[in-house]
């Protein structure tokens, strides 16, 4: 199946700091990324969908000037989380659209434990 | 806005026993559904899809159901084995919602040796 890397696996940051995490398609072009935000034992909430040359679309309640997204190119796409606070602190996953279809298939990154001090 | 639920939070079967897991979604324009495995710290991993137009497909060991009158996909586990264990998610994908998956809430299913 297709594959979908994350970096990094896990990151700690000082409160104010800005943290990128890298989502990309290894063996597939993604015209379309996502990113979810999981707490503990809940199940992913969706904050984005990233395409490929243009703005994201941010779900209702993501601040879309702390969570800033970039697909620059259709095998990357990256989340910023910028001026990060203790509440910040999650598992974020991506996942790529194998294409544009209906009856095309997700796959998942293997996430980003992001820990705010 | 679009819903996936399923019916158990939490499911424990007996090592080798066969593991049903449900979910209900309410979007009848669905057109293609998919069952995830995530383990704990790891990504969801994807298991076995289905079109709307089947009603039964397989894998090893998985069978995943869809009864569209009633819109209800189930998701079955043979022989279930200690690496089974884990949070199981179904999601489902309808032209009319602009092709994004909707996830389910989640079923986490433990193993017991």
């Amino acid at each position: 199946g297709a594959v979908v890397s994350q970096h990094p696996s896990w990151v700690i940051c000082k409160s104010g700091t800005s943290v990128k995490i890298e989502c990309r398609s290894l063996d597939f072009q993604a015209t379309t990324m996502f990113w979810y935000r999981q707490f503990p034992k809940q199940s992913l909430m969706l904050m984005a969908t990233s395409n490929e040359g243009s703005k994201a679309t941010y779900e209702q309640g993501v601040e879309k000037d702390k969570f800033l997204i970039n697909h620059a190119s259709l095998t990357l796409s990256t989340l910023t989380v910028t001026s990060a606070h203790p509440e910040d602190s999650s598992f974020y996953i991506c996942s790529a659209d194998t294409g544009t279809s209906v009856l095309d298939t997700q796959y998942f990154g293997p996430g980003t434990r992001l820990t705010v001090l | 806005g679009e819903s996936v639920g399923l019916h158990l939070p939490t499911l424990s079967v007996q090592e080798g026993d066969n593991s049903i897991i449900n979910c209900a979604y309410s979007n009848s324009a669905s057109d293609y559904f998919i069952w995830y495995k995530q383990e704990s710290g790891k990504g969801p991993q994807f298991i076995i899809d289905i079109r709307s137009n089947m009603d039964k497909r397989q894998g090893q060991r998985v069978t995943v159901l869809l009864n569209k009158t009633v819109k209800h996909l189930s998701l079955q586990i043979a022989a279930t084995q200690p690496g089974d264990s884990a949070v199981y998610f179904c999601a489902e994908k309808a032209s009319n919602t602009g092709n994004q998956f909707y996830f389910g809430t989640g079923t986490s299913l433990t193993v017991i040796p």
